[in-house]
């Protein structure tokens, strides 16, 4: 089956500054990658997402980048605000059931 | 247009109980997955279910789990003979119909299960 590495498990920054949080994934036939963000008791929600035949998607000042060869995905966030603390989870899926990495606690520091 | 619906929140149970977490899918939805959640780990994958149907229950442990999502109602996850290690967050999701792709899971809020 699938499996979703990510890392760092936690990251801290200082508003302002740009965060990147990196996931590989095993299975080659995985071609479709969700971002959630899940705040503090609350459910995960759906942040941004990309598929295998696009290399990178942007909103606002959230980007994601996929390299297929390499089965490796990141999402970059710019200019950071204390209301992006959260916990970010990546997945792979597509064809199969989504799954998701350890993720990955940002916390921003204002 | 409701979210995914899930009830009870919190649900709190004695060791040998059993525990029964609902999940009301997006209006036009018809698609249910269910995730275990665990303290500083990711979501588990544990069911996938449509309409009278389990679809996948490979994430699910063969012993005191099952589920349900009848033609009228909403989805069920059942733990029979509850233990301290069944303590967790669940999370229902939900996706569009389609015939191929798990794409676009739209998440309910979690119940929280606790087993004194």
């Amino acid at each position: 089956g699938e499996n979703v590495e990510q890392h760092p498990s936690t990251l801290s920054v200082q508003e302002g500054d740009s965060a990147v949080i990196k996931c590989t994934y095993s299975d080659s036939a995985s071609n479709y990658f969700p971002w959630y963000k899940q705040e503090l008791g609350k459910r995960p929600q759906l942040i941004i997402d990309i598929r295998s035949n696009v290399g990178e998607k942007k909103d606002q000042r959230i980007a994601v980048t996929l390299n297929k060869t390499a089965k490796h995905f990141s999402l970059h966030i710019t200019e950071t605000q204390p209301e992006d603390s959260a916990v970010y989870f990546c997945a792979a899926g597509g064809s199969y059931i989504p799954t998701f990495g350890r993720g990955t606690s940002l916390i921003v520091h204002p | 247009n409701a979210g995914v619906m899930q009830n009870p929140r919190h649900l709190v149970r004695r060791r040998g109980q059993e525990a029964r977490l609902r999940c009301s899918p997006m209006k036009g939805h018809s698609h249910v997955y269910w995730y275990r959640q665990l303290p500083e780990e990711g979501l588990k994958f544990m069911v996938y279910l449509q309409k009278e149907n389990i679809i996948d229950e490979s994430g699910m442990p063969k012993e005191r789990f099952s589920a349900e999502f009848p033609k009228e109602g909403p989805s069920i996850l059942r733990i029979q003979q509850v233990v301290r290690g069944d303590s967790a967050a669940y999370f229902c999701a939900s996706s569009p119909p389609s015939s191929t792709r798990h794409e676009k899971l739209f998440f309910g809020s979690g119940t929280q299960l606790s087993v004194l």
